[in-house]
């Protein structure tokens, strides 16, 4: 069964640092999603992509976050500088042909900011 | 804002079938009741969802009040392995522009040897 796969599953960085997580979505799913997930709290959106481009974004989203699709089978998401506040889990997921399809997840990514 | 309402926990015995109930009284006619379960610290993992009927697939069976302003995720035989997380969420079939899915906390489902 095609899944929703993320790397790397655990990552550590340095507050201030750059990291991208990298996501590749179910083939023939044309809509990618973010979520975050604090320890402990919610699972929380932060973006939808779709055909290029944001087709909408949280308020968690900010400048300092961005999503793209560098090629036909990567999704992913930077963040610029990390705040300690980053740290989180990060899923990716995808839906087939509209917004309202049924999302599947990924296993997540575990960013630790120290 | 949450549109659901779940129990925070609940406990079944392995075997038995655990329910899970959600209530929604605000929902649209236009939207879906989905189910995903979250195992520990996984990604969210889908399960069924429906608009009015009632749905049955091999992991569970989605039973939604004619009214639609509740609904109960049936897992038939729970195993240990279904100890989780299980978040009822609504949802738009149409493209608002709302594509996100609105996780609250959910049930915190515990199977019991």
């Amino acid at each position: 069964e095609p899944e929703v796969t993320q790397t790397p599953s655990h990552q550590v960085t340095q507050m201030g640092q750059e990291v991208i997580l990298r996501c590749v979505p179910i083939s023939n799913h044309l809509y990618f999603y973010w979520y975050r997930q604090i320890l402990g709290q919610k699972v929380e959106f932060l973006v939808s992509f779709y055909n290029n481009e944001i087709s909408e974004k949280s308020e968690i989203f900010d400048d300092q976050f961005s999503v793209e699709r560098p090629d036909g089978s990567n999704f992913t998401l930077k963040i610029r500088s990390t705040k300690l506040e980053d740290s989180a889990m990060y899923f990716c997921a995808s839906s087939k042909s509209t917004s309202t399809d049924t999302q599947y997840f990924g296993p997540g990514t575990r960013l630790t900011v120290l | 804002d949450a549109k659901t309402t779940q129990p925070p926990s609940m406990d079944c015995a392995e075997g038995r079938a655990a329910n899970l109930p959600c209530n929604h009284s605000t929902i649209s006619g236009n939207e879906y009741v989905y189910w995903y379960r979250q195992i520990h610290s996984q990604g969210p993992q889908y399960i069924i969802h429906g608009l009015k009927n009632n749905e049955t697939n091999e992991m569970a069976s989605l039973i939604i009040t004619e009214d639609r302003k509740s609904s109960t995720l049936i897992l038939p035989h729970a195993t240990l392995r279904d100890t989780a997380v299980y978040y009822c969420i609504v949802r738009a079939t149409y493209q608002t522009g709302a594509n996100n899915l609105f996780f609250g906390t959910g049930t915190r489902l515990t199977v019991i040897p």
